[in-house]
């Protein structure tokens, strides 16, 4: 059975900083991973998807790396913004994909200004 | 598209009643999911649906869960008895297997069993 780990739980640093959240799985048969924000009492907004196939997808100041033989990934936040507070979310997608995701319980980031 | 639409957003209901969520899918989508996300136990997938067919419901977490999709574009979950315990944020999520399979997320429906 598929677990992700995301460390830290929780996450201060004052603006600007550049910073890396971290996400490890058990099972490397992974279809693909994807990045998640989440704010206080909303839904789930997708950043990122990483395909097995890929190490590495881009998308303004984030990058997201895959590394399935370590069971690891990681979300590289660029010059932080205090509208970058959120809690972030990776999920591993298993099972050629359609059998749904794996949750890890999320980083919460907080951006001081 | 206007994304995932879940209905309804905020729901209190008494113990012992009849709870029903529902969900529209992004158009096209052919997978659908249903998900309860709790402090205590983050997110977990309660079941899911490829070409309305439902393929595994091993995370419903009792028999007074049922989910449906009587077609493409709806689909229901439904808790009877609800309980106290079943207070948590209820998420569906779409789906398209051939496109990468990115899951797209309503805004979820919060639930509340006093």
């Amino acid at each position: 059975k598929q677990e992700v780990t995301q460390i830290p739980a929780a996450l201060s640093v004052p603006e600007g900083e550049n910073l890396v959240l971290n996400c490890s799985f058990t099972d490397s048969a992974i279809y693909n991973l994807q990045w998640f924000r989440q704010d206080p009492g909303k839904g789930l907004t997708s950043l990122l998807l990483i395909q097995s196939s890929q190490r590495e997808q881009t998308s303004g100041r984030l990058n997201a790396s895959l590394d399935k033989s370590s069971g690891r990934s990681t979300l590289y936040i660029a010059a932080s913004q205090p509208g970058d507070s959120a809690t972030y979310l990776c999920a591993a997608a298993s099972g050629g994909g359609a059998d749904g995701l794996t949750f890890g319980k999320g980083t919460h980031l907080i951006i001081q200004p | 598209d206007a994304g995932v639409i879940q209905s309804p957003r905020h729901e209190v209901t008494e113990m012992g009643q009849e709870v029903t969520l529902r969900c529209k899918p992004i158009s096209g989508h052919n997978s659908l999911f249903w998900y309860r996300q709790t402090m205590m136990r983050g997110l977990e997938l309660l079941i899911y649906f490829n070409n309305n067919v439902p393929i595994d419901d091993s995370g419903m977490p009792e028999d007074r869960f049922s989910a449906k999709m009587p077609n493409a574009s709806f689909s229901t979950l439904k808790i009877q008895p609800s309980e106290p315990r079943d207070s948590a944020v209820y998420f569906c999520a779409s789906s398209l297997v051939s496109k990468g399979t990115e899951a797209f997320f309503g805004q979820g429906t919060r639930l509340t069993v006093v």
